[in-house]
């Protein structure tokens, strides 16, 4: 079946723990999103990948990282989280070669940082 | 700019009535595509719709129907005769191509009460 894989679906820490949120596509799509679900915000974009070794900030980078060393896998990484960091965390991916093809999500990760 | 504006935070409605949410966008480029997404209490996304900016056909999907004017930059949603599984928050999207990515600009959402 094809998906994203997102884990884990809920996550608990303290102020400055680091953590990764794992995202795994088994599309061989290109195209790789973080989003952030904020209440009166919607969905923000974090970061992006192109493919392999590329990626990019998206509109609210500050306080993430991420890696694109396999098509498959795009983690999301949080060296030092923050409580303004709870949130609902959404993996995405699509094939670029198809221009209109949509944006495939994971099932979100929720994240509360105390 | 590049912005997607849903205005109703919240529509209430009951059981069989015919209820429409409405999404403006704006946007600087003649080549975008617009979505729609429903995010049900569990919380997933669930894909509904894609539509592409030379494409101003109005489709309809079941009770499901989305009207796509250019002219007023608009991708309204209906819903005919609504039920209590369609309780969930709306999201209408914006995808310009001069990005040239598959990044989406989402509205705020709309959140969308069923009652029996």
């Amino acid at each position: 079946e094809a998906q994203v894989t997102q884990n884990p679906r809920y996550l608990i820490t303290v102020t400055g723990k680091k953590l990764t949120v794992t995202c795994s596509q088994n599309m061989n799509h290109e195209y790789m999103s973080w989003y952030r679900q904020d209440p009166g915000l919607g969905l923000r974009q974090i970061y992006y990948s192109m493919n392999v070794e590329v990626t990019d900030k998206g509109d609210v980078p500050e306080g993430y990282k991420v890696s694109r060393k396999e098509k498959r896998n795009f983690p999301l990484i949080l060296e030092s989280p923050s409580p303004n960091q709870t949130s609902l965390y959404f993996c995405a991916s699509s094939l670029l070669a198809e221009l209109d093809s949509p944006l495939h999500f994971g099932n979100g990760t929720r994240l509360t940082v105390t | 700019a590049q912005k997607v504006t849903q205005a109703q935070t919240e529509i209430s409605v009951v059981e069989k009535e015919d209820v429409t949410l409405d999404c403006v966008y704006e946007t600087r480029d003649t080549t975008y595509y617009l979505f729609w997404y429903k995010q049900p209490p569990s919380g997933e996304l669930v894909f509904l719709i894609r539509r592409n900016s030379f494409d101003e056909q109005n489709e309809i999907s079941g009770r499901y129907s989305w009207n796509f004017q250019k002219s007023t930059s608009s991708f309204n949603f209906t819903i005919t005769a609504s039920q209590v599984v369609d309780s969930a928050v709306y999201f209408c999207a914006l995808s310009p191509r001069s990005y040239n990515t598959d990044k989406l600009i989402f509205g705020t959402g709309t959140r969308l009460q069923v009652f029996p």
